[in-house]
């Protein structure tokens, strides 16, 4: 079945600068790969998505990238502000199905005022 | 609309009792699925559904059953509750449909087996 790895599992960056997340997976069949950011004691929530059809995505402060070939996806937050301190979590699924969602275990990010 | 509400939000149980983790959604998805999420290991797949009447194992299945009889309703039954079953619960939900298939989560349900 799908297996979602994803580094690091804690990043504290400076306010302002930039973060970095990566996920590789292992299922070819997986395109849809969204990303969701939970902050302490709430509920995960969707921050931005991608399909294997579409490279990278951008939304504001926040981008994903998608290489197939490689089977990894990232995601980038530029000018990091202290309210981007959270937990957050890449997962992958087949979109026929996507309510069969595999999640990576999670990065802590800290941003530093 | 109220979105995908849990009950309880939290509960004791000791070991070998069993219980029932309540979940609805009132936005029409199609989909629906239980997570446990425990510390450093992310969001784990327990159950999920397809549509009214069709269920299918995760990635942690043991120990848990669902059933699905209505589109708003997905319940979790643990029937025999572990102290391994310690651990927060959260149902989520999605539409089928290829353009939007964001899963809304609900608020959990942190579950103690002593």
């Amino acid at each position: 079945g799908e297996n979602v790895e994803q580094h690091p599992s804690t990043l504290s960056v400076q306010e302002g600068d930039s973060a970095v997340i990566k996920c590789t997976y292992s299922d070819s069949a997986s395109n849809y790969f969204p990303w969701y950011k939970q902050e302490l004691g709430k509920r995960p929530q969707l921050i931005i998505d991608i399909r294997s059809n579409v490279g990278e995505k951008k939304d504001q402060r926040i981008a994903v990238t998608l290489n197939k070939t490689a089977k990894h996806f990232s995601l980038h937050i530029t000018e990091t502000q202290p309210e981007d301190s959270a937990v957050y979590f890449c997962a992958a699924s087949s979109s026929s199905n996507t309510g069969k969602l595999i999640f990576g275990q999670g990065t802590t990010l800290q941003v530093k005022p | 609309n109220a979105g995908v509400t849990q009950t309880p939000k939290f509960q004791v149980l000791k070991t070998g009792q069993s219980m029932t983790l309540q979940c609805a959604q009132d936005m029409n998805h199609e989909y629906m699925s239980w997570y446990r999420q425990d510390p450093g290991m992310g969001l784990r797949l327990i159950h999920y559904s397809v549509g009214a009447g069709i269920t299918d194992q995760g990635e942690v299945p043991n120990g848990y059953n669902v059933s699905r009889s209505t589109t708003e309703d997905f319940p979790l039954r643990l029937l025999s509750a572990a102290p391994s079953q310690t651990s927060v619960y959260f149902c989520a939900s999605s539409y089928s449909y290829r353009g939007n298939n964001e899963q809304f989560f609900g608020p959990g349900t942190r579950l103690t087996v002593l």
